[in-house]
Parts: structure tokens; sequence; C-alpha cells
């Protein structure tokens, strides 16, 4: 069964702080890794795409990175505005470009 | 801003009612999805439509369909609704209906009470 999990659940980082947080799939026929990040009650906001093994992708503070089974989103000198829920999603094969979501990791940077 | 329009932003109504989603692409997108979200969930797939043909059907209930317009804009509509359908409905836009990344609309709440 295609399956994308993340941890932590929730994380909790002083401002400077820098972590890392772990997408692991099991996706058949992977045709991309998507990382968006969510606000409450808002749309997910998209963030990153990782089409193979070894890509990495940078944007202010956050670095994608890819394996072939699992997808790490590092967060360097987080501020507090980068506190969200963090969403991965593996996008399936074949004719659809269905997105298996996990179920976040809530991340919260006190100042 | 995606932009990617839904509309209402909040829907409040009661058990065995019918209600219509709207949403409007991102100028140039061909596919929409929709998704939804609920607290024990997380985001699920429902369906997709490209250039106005269903390309993809996820977990969607029969109570559940949908339709995409010549304009390309896009309707969910829920019907016989129950207490276990309040969540929120997201809808999202591609270029294509192949690995493009999916934008995605600010959402439309519906509480069903």
């Amino acid at each position: 069964e295609d399956q994308v999990t993340q941890s932590p659940e929730a994380l909790r980082l002083q401002e400077g702080e820098s972590s890392s947080l772990n997408c692991s799939y099991t996706v058949s026929g992977l045709r991309g890794l998507f990382w968006y990040r969510q606000d409450p009650g808002k749309g997910p906001e998209f963030l990153f795409t990782l089409y193979s093994a070894g890509e990495e992708k940078e944007k202010e503070r956050l670095k994608a990175t890819l394996t072939k089974k699992e997808s790490f989103l590092h967060i360097t000198a987080p501020k507090p505005e980068d506190s969200a829920t963090y969403l991965c999603a593996g996008g399936l094969g074949g004719a659809t470009n269905k997105l298996i979501f996990g179920t976040g990791t809530l991340l919260a940077v006190q100042p | 801003d995606s932009g990617v329009t839904q509309t209402p932003k909040h829907l409040i109504t009661a058990t065995g009612q019918r209600v219509t989603l709207r949403c409007s692409p991102r100028s140039g997108d061909l596919s929409v999805y929709w998704y939804q979200q609920s607290l024990d969930q997380g985001l699920q797939f429902l369906i997709q439509y490209y250039n106005g043909e269903e390309r993809a059907k996820g977990n969607i209930l029969e109570r559940f369909s949908a339709q995409q317009f010549p304009d390309l804009h896009s309707e969910l509509n829920l019907s016989s609704l129950e207490l276990g359908d309040s969540a929120l409905y997201f809808c999202a836009s591609s270029v294509g209906a192949g690995r493009d990344t999916q934008y995605f609309g600010p959402g439309t709440r519906l509480t069903v009470l």
C-alpha cells in the first residue's frame, strides 16, 4: 500500500536552533516528492519538489533532500515565523498526479 | 496567494442537505484536484479532472460528485450530508496531469450540524 510517514509529529525549537524533519515513503512508481507548509486554517503552500534520489533544493532557511526511501527538510537557524505544519506528499505514477500526504510535522519556534 | 480561488470560505449546513463548492484554477492550469482534510484523516485525495475529463478517483464517497466545466472551473457537490463530512475541502490545480506541482486554494470549511 502506498504510504507516507512523517516524524516527529510535533517539534518545538528555540529560535536559531537548527533541526530536520523526516518523511519516509513507500510509493510505487514515485513521480515526485513534494513539501508544503500549512498555516492553521489555510491551504498548503508549495515549498519544494524533488524528483530523483540525491536531489537537493534550498529556499531561505529551508533545504530539502531526497533518498530512495526518505526525504528530509532541514531548517537552519529557524525564526518564529517558520512555525507551521510541514506536509510531505508522494506523487503517484501512471496517468494520475494523485498525491499521498503524510500527517505532517507541527513545528513551533519560540523566540 | 497561489492563484487558486475557492468559494465559499465557510459553509454551515444541516445533516441531509446538499452543498456545492466552487474552485477556479490558476490561469493556464488544466488539471483540478479536490482534497478533504479532517482532523483524524489528514489530507485525502478525492478526485482529479484534466481539461474537463475525470482523470483519477480516490476515496470519494458515492454521495459526492464533481465536474470541470469548459472554462476549467470545477465544482464539488456533496449530498445527503452527515456529521462526519465536516472538514476542510481544498482544491488544487496544476498545468498538466502528470507530475506537475499542485498549487492549493485557501479551502472551504464545511460544518454539518
